[in-house]
């Protein structure tokens, strides 16, 4: 949607780290979030990052947000060949607006 | 098991024709949404409902309908009214409505809807 824009490809050798990046409008966000989907299937809830936060470590995924540019980034330490698929951020207010989605593409 | 289930997976109408696609969830919770996906696009929202018997439009409501009459379902109708229908529909819960809290949504496998 209009309020969240993302890159549309991204392309990465296996063992090394992906950066996907997002900007958004809503300053009044409480919550951000990245989601998963796998080819043909809907999506899942990856990670999230509270407004108040600058980053937020989960296993190999990293948040960063800078709530002053408006800009929000997952970074995948270690891709491996199943994280091949397509990247959303979001944002809340009333309703859940999503970006265009990121593909990224592991590459042996 | 707990989930959100859409059908049918694939789907094909004749044009001018309406068609329903089906949503159902047994997680108890309150809000449904429809979103439509096409490529490069990302999800647009169609449709949302926050609690039965009320819903509002989107972004992109026209040449759709919806009903809420359970807290279960949220039967989404493409209308022949829709100009291009042919996308990959996605129905999606979560406990409350957005904004404030988290909001986890959970999502359906979706169903690819092809006008022929």
């Amino acid at each position: 949607g209009e309020d969240v824009e993302q890159s549309l490809f991204l392309s990465v050798r296996e063992g090394d780290s992906s950066v996907i990046n997002c900007t958004y409008t809503d300053s009044s966000s409480t919550y951000l979030y990245w989601y998963k989907q796998e080819p043909g299937a809907g999506l899942q809830l990856l990670t999230y990052i509270f407004s108040n936060m600058d980053m937020k470590q989960d296993q190999r995924l990293t948040v960063l947000l800078n709530k002053k540019d408006k800009h929000l980034s997952l970074r995948i330490a270690d891709t491996q060949t199943g994280d091949s698929a397509i990247y959303f951020c979001a944002e809340s207010d009333y309703k859940l607006s999503f970006g265009a989605g990121t593909t990224v593409t592991v590459r042996a | 098991d707990g989930g959100i289930t859409q059908s049918p997976k694939y789907l094909f109408r004749k044009e001018g024709q309406n068609v329903t696609l089906s949503c159902e969830q047994n997680l108890n919770h309150d809000a449904m949404y429809w979103y439509r996906q096409d490529p490069g696009q990302g999800l647009r929202l169609i449709y949302y409902s926050q609690i039965v018997n009320d819903f509002q439009k989107g972004d992109i409501a026209e040449g759709y309908s919806v009903s809420r009459e359970k807290k279960e379902s949220f039967p989404l109708t493409v209308t022949s009214a829709q100009k291009n229908p042919t996308a990959f529909y996605l129905c999606a819960s979560s406990m409350g409505p957005p904004g404030g809290g988290l909001t986890e949504a959970f999502f359906g496998q979706g169903t690819r809807l092809t006008v022929v």
